[in-house]
């Protein structure tokens, strides 16, 4: 069976520090894929970033990075110069050979101005 | 593009009554999926379909919900009779691709009392 961890129920940052939000994950298959989406509190749901399990390289979207270990089979979001509209519910994905993406239970991410 | 449009946005309806969601999937993406999400049980996914036709069901909950899709533009759940239990956010998403993660649609609040 697929999971997604979250350990991480809530986080808080200061406005323009960096955060790091955990996700830990288990499969038995070897190609998979990873993501992050963002929920803000109009409830959209928004693709942060994507990781294919076959790259060695960790994803990078503009202020946003991954820390991929596939061995370790974790899969944490990297916020920098973090700002008050990055505040909102963090999930972590998981997508196998199956069509179906697993998300975990959300980490709330804070602000502080 | 307009995204993964959703129908209503709320839903206030008494227990008993026939519920029905709509969604409208970006033109051209082939898979289509139901989620629901909820404090206790986070994202779940009902039922996905690829080129309309239901692939996966085994989340939908029990026989009071029932998901269609009569062609490639136009999906809906359908909950009858309605509980209170049923009370929730319905995403719909669509994808392109199997190896890309989803657009989701806005979501439908329903509250049923």
């Amino acid at each position: 069976a697929q999971t997604v961890t979250q350990s991480q129920p809530e986080m808080s940052v200061q406005e323009a520090e960096t955060v790091t939000l955990s996700c830990t994950y288990d499969t038995s298959e070897s190609d998979y894929y990873l993501f992050w989406y963002k929920q803000p509190p109009s409830r959209q749901m928004i693709l942060v970033i994507r990781q294919e399990a076959y790259k060695q390289q960790n994803a990078t979207e503009n202020r946003f990075s991954v820390n991929f270990q596939k061995a370790a089979k974790s899969f944490s979001l990297k916020i920098s110069d973090s700002q008050l509209g990055d505040a909102a519910m963090y999930f972590c994905a998981l997508k196998t050979s199956y069509d179906k993406v697993i998300f975990g239970p959300g980490t709330s991410l804070s602000v502080i101005p | 593009d307009a995204g993964v449009i959703q129908s209503p946005r709320h839903e206030v309806t008494e227990m008993g009554q026939e519920v029905t969601l709509r969604c409208k999937p970006i033109s051209g993406h082939d898979y289509l999926f139901w989620y629901r999400q909820t404090m206790m049980r986070g994202l779940e996914l009902l039922i996905y379909f690829n080129n309309n036709v239901p692939i996966d069901d085994s989340g939908m909950p029990e026989d009071r919900f029932s998901a269609k899709m009569p062609n490639a533009s136009f999906s809906t759940l359908k909950i009858q009779p309605s509980e209170p239990r049923d009370s929730a956010v319905y995403f719909c998403a669509s994808s392109s691709d199997r190896v890309k993660g989803y657009t989701f649609g806005s979501g439908t609040r329903l509250t049923v009392v």
